[in-house]
């Protein structure tokens, strides 16, 4: 069973490139690597997902290593508007496993 | 045009009632699932239907039941709620069951058990 685990919290200042790494050692073949974003008093939403290597979208990119043991999430120039909350999701749905991480919360500095 | 939606959005109780969440999606998504989501922000699955099939039960006690009378709907029934049952309740869809699959999750019931 594939554990996420992630650090607890991380600050930034506005403009800087953030990155956020989420451990799962004992991640399976069919396990995809999803991250989530969560607002105070809101639903998660989806940002990114990979399988390996590197995946990009007009938000953020995913880097995966080789043995998928981790990803690192990256949000390029982030604003006071990216304080949120980061989870990573580890899982292959069908087979019952979906492993949320603990959550990032992600403080941006002025 | 809300694609997850759930009611009610809060829920205050007591200990020892029955109670039920109730989930639509407009997304014509065949994957709908429940999560909790406890005072530490954690995240843990509880259920997952596939086309109104149960395919994912987490250990939950089992005074939760989860309902699917179709597709778009995926109601979460606790009866003799307790203190511990305190938490927020996420409701999401995808298309698929599969891992590599986005979820869409509704905007939560916090349920509060007195």
């Amino acid at each position: 069973l594939a554990k996420t685990t992630q650090p607890i919290s991380m600050d930034s200042y506005e403009g800087q490139e953030v990155n956020i790494t989420c451990s799962h050692n004992n991640i399976a073949t069919n396990d995809y690597i999803t991250w989530y974003q969560q607002f105070p008093s809101q639903g998660p939403r989806f940002i990114i997902q990979g399988y390996k290597t590197k995946v990009t979208n007009e938000v953020a990119s995913l880097f995966i290593p080789a043995d998928r043991k981790s990803s690192t999430l990256s949000l390029p120039r982030v604003s006071l508007s990216d304080t949120a909350v980061y989870y990573c999701l580890v899982g292959a749905g069908n087979t019952g496993k979906l492993i949320f991480g603990q959550g990032t919360t992600l403080q941006v500095k002025p | 045009d809300t694609a997850v939606s759930q009611t009610p959005k809060y829920l205050v109780t007591q200990m020892g009632n029955d109670k039920s969440i109730k989930c639509e999606q407009n997304l014509g998504h065949d994957t709908m699932y429940w999560y909790k989501q406890d005072s530490k922000k954690f995240l843990k699955i509880m259920f997952s239907y596939n086309n109104k099939e149960l395919i994912i039960n987490e250990t939950v006690p089992n005074r939760f039941s989860p309902k699917s009378p179709d597709k778009a709907h995926l109601n979460l029934h606790i009866n003799s709620l307790e203190l511990g049952d305190s938490a927020v309740y996420f409701c999401a869809s995808s298309q698929g069951p599969s891992g590599d699959y986005e979820q869409y999750f509704g905007p939560g019931t916090r349920l509060t058990v007195t």
